[in-house]
């Protein structure tokens, strides 16, 4: 079974910068799996930021970026900002119509 | 404006069965992808199944066999039928479009949810 990984928690200051990762529990993640990547926070409908690596949907700060790092899909913010503390998940698209969610990456800003 | 809002949710006891509504406003289903994403209580995303514009349907491993996805353009509305629910089928049930370009392989649109709780 497909796990999609991502860090458990991560802490930045404000203004700081800070990259989340999504892999893969055997091989490595790339732009063929279409990595997008979404924001949710505490009782509200996820919110879509960059689909296909690092295309950014439309309203969405400069300050996210995605990217490939390595064998990881990658999410970085720059330039933190208070209402970036959120929950993040990255999902993968493993073809054949299957969709696979990261566990997702508590951030907070402080 | 493009939304979508899902209805449906409830109490259902462990077997029972369910139909899960999502109404698009500003868009028509039909020529969308088109999506249902579950997070249980305190857990995170999983999504749950794909309806092509075309028509062809995919399902989580999860809930295969159990769960239908389908449309109705009449309605532009998508449904979730739910048979033989178990008590981890507890969620927030979100309808989710996919984005454009289809290519892209996302999900852009989030309705605000429905809740699902099996339990006796």
């Amino acid at each position: 079974q497909t796990v999609v990984t991502q860090e458990s928690s991560f802490s930045v200051s404000p203004g700081g910068t800070v990259t989340l990762t999504c892999g893969l529990s055997s091989g490595s993640v790339s732009t063929s799996y279409y990595p997008s990547w979404y924001q949710q926070t505490p009782g509200q409908a996820p919110r879509t930021l960059i689909s296909s690596t690092n295309t950014r949907s439309y309203g969405v700060p400069h300050r996210f970026s995605g990217s490939i790092l390595g064998n990881k899909a990658a999410l970085t913010i720059t330039g933190a900002q208070a209402d970036d503390e959120s929950l993040y998940y990255c999902a993968l698209y493993m073809g054949s119509g299957i969709y696979v969610f990261g566990t997702g990456t508590k951030v907070t800003v402080l | 404006e493009v939304q979508v809002v899902e209805s449906g949710g409830g109490l259902i006891q462990p077997g029972g069965s369910l139909r899960l509504s999502c109404a698009a406003s500003d868009f028509t289903v039909s020529t969308n992808n088109m999506n249902w994403v579950r997070q249980a209580p305190g857990e995170g995303l999983e999504w749950v199944s794909l309806i092509e514009s075309g028509g062809n349907s995919y399902y989580a491993d999860s809930v295969k066999g159990r769960f239908t996805i389908s449309r109705d353009n009449s309605k532009n509305t998508l449904y979730l039928q739910m048979n033989s629910l178990r008590a981890e089928d507890t969620a927030v049930y979100y309808c989710a479009r996919g984005g454009f370009p289809s290519y892209y392989f996302y999900m852009d649109v989030w309705g605000k949810g429905t809740t699902v709780t099996v339990s006796s």
